[in-house]
């Protein structure tokens, strides 16, 4: 099965908070990565998380990380049109200064005007 | 500072012809990966290299495939006699020496189409 999961799909209305999920299974990761693509481009470091911590703000981004249950989240305040895009969790299952990142498939973030 | 350059963006190749994707990494990164992305799929690591050495090439398949980063110039990713299934994006990513995470910088992608 995939080391990193995530749903597929997730459609807010816009003003709406989005809530992306993602579960992994290495336990040894010590940063874990949230990535936007958007049609056509590559990918965008949108922000990390080392593993000593639960939560991380940055915005209107928000990352909470479960190293228990190995979930990791992130919440986008406020949904613009401009966050429709495809979200990617990755992990650095070898620890610091690791290189090989594990992606999952991405959740499709559809925003409603 | 120009980010990580992919050239070409598209490519479309022939059954048994080869494939030359080009990556040039942002101005004082080092280090150099390949990923590829298959449709409705997540990135798959393929090669990391450095200036004139592979460091891990693990993930890219052991026949057809090959990688370089050489001295001077873009890195290359190279396949030869290109197999439908080998359509797909390849993302490219750099980042500076000495780094702490794995924090990487990807390019814009080429998408490979083979007929």
């Amino acid at each position: 099965g995939e080391d990193v999961e995530q749903s597929l799909f997730l459609s807010v209305r816009e003003g709406d908070s989005s809530v992306i999920n993602c579960t992994y299974t290495d336990s040894s990761s010590t940063y874990l990565y949230w990535y936007k693509q958007e049609p056509g481009a590559g990918l965008q470091l949108l922000t990390y998380i080392f593993s000593n911590m639960d939560m991380k703000q940055d915005q209107r981004l928000t990352v909470l990380l479960n190293k228990k249950d190995k979930h990791l989240s992130l919440r986008i305040a406020d949904t613009q049109t401009g966050d429709s895009a495809i979200y990617f969790c990755a992990e650095d299952p070898s620890g610091a200064g690791s290189y090989q990142l594990t992606f999952g498939k991405g959740t499709k973030l559809s925003v409603i005007p | 500072n120009a980010g990580v350059m992919q050239n070409p963006r598209h490519l479309v190749r022939r059954r048994g012809q080869e494939a030359r994707l080009r990556c040039s990494p942002m101005k004082g990164h080092s280090h150099v990966y390949w990923y590829r992305q298959l449709p409705e799929e997540g990135l798959k690591f393929m090669v990391y290299l450095q200036k004139e050495n592979i460091i891990d090439e693990s993930g890219m398949p052991k026949e057809r495939f090959s990688a370089e980063f050489p001295k001077e110039g873009p890195s290359i990713l190279r396949i030869q006699q290109v197999v439908r299934g080998d359509s797909a994006a390849y993302f490219c990513a750099s980042s500076p020496p000495g780094r702490e995470r794995g924090e990487q910088y990807f390019g814009p992608g080429t998408r490979l189409t083979v007929t």
